[in-house]
């Protein structure tokens, strides 16, 4: 089975961009295709705003993109507002589920 | 997309089965467009996958829960149940149901999550 590595906290002030990556650690490199995010607030349920790597499900912001490089998945929120600190989590699908440990998101 | 909603007891004693339910509604859980998770959340830790069924019955668990878990389908009552042997407090947890979709293999439905406390 996998594991994603995500940085533990990032931060940035409103209207800028912030990136989270998320790398995986595997033999199986290949099956690292089907990556979704998730939005986590305290409280709630979570979100998917990414899946399959770059694509939006219908009614999330076209702020939040997806890219992947080779290992690496990356989430970039562009124009950050204060409703986006919440909990980020990438998740990859290879027949079974996994995880990265998650990025807390702090708007400044 | 369907809506999920968790039941069950919100306090087990070490040793003993936790034993959740999920409600589905606004779709068969019989359709094969989703496979029907189980996903937690220790306090103040990240998402930890447990294990889902699909709509023939078949199971596919975390290794590291694999010999505690049976999860399960009741097709005439549109629900599936998590059952968790042997429990202790590292347990402590809100369990979510889930749907993952077939076709873009991302969680797309939540319940709203359920608190089990594992304590004497």
């Amino acid at each position: 089975q996998s594991a994603l590595t995500q940085p533990a906290s990032v931060s940035g002030s409103p209207g800028q961009s912030i990136t989270i990556s998320c790398t995986e650690t595997t033999s199986d490199v290949g099956s690292y295709n089907l990556v979704s995010w998730y939005q986590h607030h305290p409280g709630k349920a979570p979100k998917l705003i990414i899946f399959e790597v770059n694509k939006r499900p219908s009614g999330v912001s076209s702020r939040f993109s997806g890219y992947k490089s080779g290992d690496t998945a990356s989430l970039t929120i562009s124009g950050l507002q204060a409703e986006d600190e919440a909990d980020y989590y990438c998740c990859s699908f290879a027949v079974s589920v996994v995880f990265g440990g998650g990025t807390k998101l702090t708007v400044l | 997309q369907v809506q999920l909603q968790e039941s069950g007891p919100g306090l087990v004693k070490p040793s003993q089965t936790l034993s959740l339910t999920c409600t589905v509604s606004g779709g068969s859980i019989s359709s094969g467009r989703y496979y029907w998770n189980w996903i937690r959340q220790h306090p103040g830790k990240g998402l930890e996958w447990i294990g889902y069924i699909d709509n023939s019955g078949r199971t596919y668990y975390n290794p590291s829960l694999k010999s505690r878990i049976t999860v399960s389908v009741d097709t005439s009552v549109n629900q599936f149940s998590l059952k968790l042997s042997s429990v202790t407090a590292a347990d402590t947890a809100v369990y979510y149901c889930a749907t993952l979709s077939r076709r873009s293999f991302a969680v797309d439905s939540w319940g709203q999550g359920t608190l089990v406390t594992v304590s004497s």
